[in-house]
């Protein structure tokens, strides 16, 4: 088993609609990335947090160190949205640990 | 102005050819690595570097040597390339080894 779960592994939307990813991990880590790989492959880091909640544009991460839980959500999302999500967890040092990702589409 | 950049974009090769992948970032970061990405899009951690020194050395086949002339490069040789090698492989890099990662666009390796 994966230390590192995300769902759903698919994920399609209506354009407008509020999504969520959900990012369950098994160990203790030191910080949680999300990220966000194109549909041309390149791999762009959305947010990285320890605690609370971080938001940048229509794009909201939340983290509960304590239920060792993630969520990425999505305002008003678009068809340009579409992509796979990372949820990554750092441990320690350096080393991420990476989920599955989730492919978001969104539709017109 | 490229952050990250790799070369050569797409490989494509005989198996038990050696082939290497180039990596560069012009932001000043002291840390960089090298990641696997196979057929099912999940990324795995080769590699990491900081200030030249191997700091993440994860099991991966003695095939793979990273090299790290200075602390903007980090090259990734690969020897007796086997069908199973076949993946993107990208580079990142980050102001330390506990911060943001920039990735570079990716390598796509074809072994035949």
């Amino acid at each position: 088993k994966n230390e590192v779960e995300q769902s759903p592994q698919n994920l399609t939307a209506q354009e407008g609609e509020f999504i969520t990813i959900n990012c369950s991990y098994s160990v203790g880590i030191s910080a949680l990335h999300w990220l966000q790989q194109h549909p041309g492959g390149g791999i762009v880091s959305l947010f990285m947090l320890s605690s609370g909640k971080k938001k940048h544009g229509r794009l909201i991460a939340t983290i509960n160190i304590q239920e060792k839980h993630s969520s990425l959500h999505i305002t008003a999302s678009h068809p340009r949205d579409s992509a796979v999500y990372i949820c990554a967890v750092r441990r320690s040092g350096s080393r991420l640990t990476f989920g599955e990702g989730t492919q978001l589409t969104v539709n017109p | 102005d490229t952050a990250v950049s790799q070369t050569p974009k797409y490989l494509v090769t005989q198996m038990g050819n050696d082939k290497s992948i180039k990596c560069e970032q012009n932001l000043g970061h002291d840390t960089m690595y090298w990641y696997k990405q196979d057929s099912k899009k999940f990324l795995k951690i080769m590699f990491s570097y900081n200030n030249k020194e191997l700091i993440i050395n994860e099991t991966v086949p003695n095939r793979f040597s990273p090299k790290s002339p200075d602390k903007a490069h980090l090259n990734l040789h690969i020897n007796s390339l086997e069908l199973g090698d076949s993946a993107v492989y990208f580079c990142a890099s980050s102001p330390g080894n506990t911060d943001t990662q920039y990735f570079g666009p990716g390598t796509r390796l074809t072994v035949l």
